[in-house]
């Protein structure tokens, strides 16, 4: 079973704001959860992280369910710079070997 | 600050050939990893040094890649004998230890074997 869900593909005009979702129905106690994204021709880049609740940074809005299997990524007023692939992963301490297991993400466009 | 340094950042080989990937982590990171990314299978993991020791080192990528870590600036990855199959993205990452998860991504090595 893999370990998180998303939707393969999502669409927003610029200055909408975008929620990603992701299901992680077995997600462990000792687990997080984490976003990253990639933009053509480039490496995947850490955006937000977060355990429970609510977590904001600069870049993102981080929104975890209360069972913790789901959890919304949200980018307020994208921009055409916002176009990418968003991975969500789960992983903690010693649950992964320390490694990173990518999917296939959610392929956001952003239509001027 | 720099971040991750990958070279070259293209690169064509003929099948057979022998060819070598570089990367420099960012300064005091101690975990480093290797990744292949192609448009089928998504990113892979191909291996990962902690402290420039070889913690995992891919399974199904053992017997034609070899990444070695150096020095803790400095990794790696040879690929020989190449095979059209290899053609994919390359990509470095590195990260501190108590912080694996957040790893900083180099903008990869685009390798095309003919």
């Amino acid at each position: 079973l893999a370990k998180t869900t998303q939707p393969p593909s999502m669409e927003a005009y610029e200055g909408q704001e975008v929620n990603v979702s992701c299901s992680h129905t077995n997600i462990a106690t000792s687990e997080y959860i984490y976003w990253y994204r990639q933009v053509p021709h480039q490496g995947p880049q850490f955006i937000i992280q977060g355990y429970k609740d609510y977590v904001v940074n600069e870049v993102a809005s981080l929104f975890i369910s209360a069972d913790r299997k789901l959890s919304t990524l949200s980018l307020p007023w994208v921009s055409l710079r916002d176009a990418a692939v968003y991975y969500c992963i789960v992983t903690g301490p010693n649950s992964a070997g320390n490694k990173l297991t990518f999917g296939i993400g959610t392929r956001v466009l952003v239509r001027p | 600050d720099a971040g991750v340094t990958q070279t070259p950042r293209h690169e064509v080989a003929e099948k057979g050939q022998t060819i070598i990937l570089k990367c420099e982590p960012v300064s005091g990171h101690n975990d480093l990893f290797w990744y292949r990314q192609t448009k089928i299978q998504g990113l892979e993991l191909l291996s990962y040094f902690r402290s420039k020791s070889l913690m995992e080192d891919g399974g199904a990528f053992k017997d034609r890649f070899k990444a070695e870590m150096l020095n803790s600036s400095f990794s790696t990855l040879k690929i020989q004998p190449t095979e059209p199959k290899d053609s994919a993205v390359y990509l470095c990452a590195s990260s501190f230890p108590r912080h694996y998860a957040e790893q900083f991504f180099g903008p990869g090595t685009r390798l095309t074997v003919l």
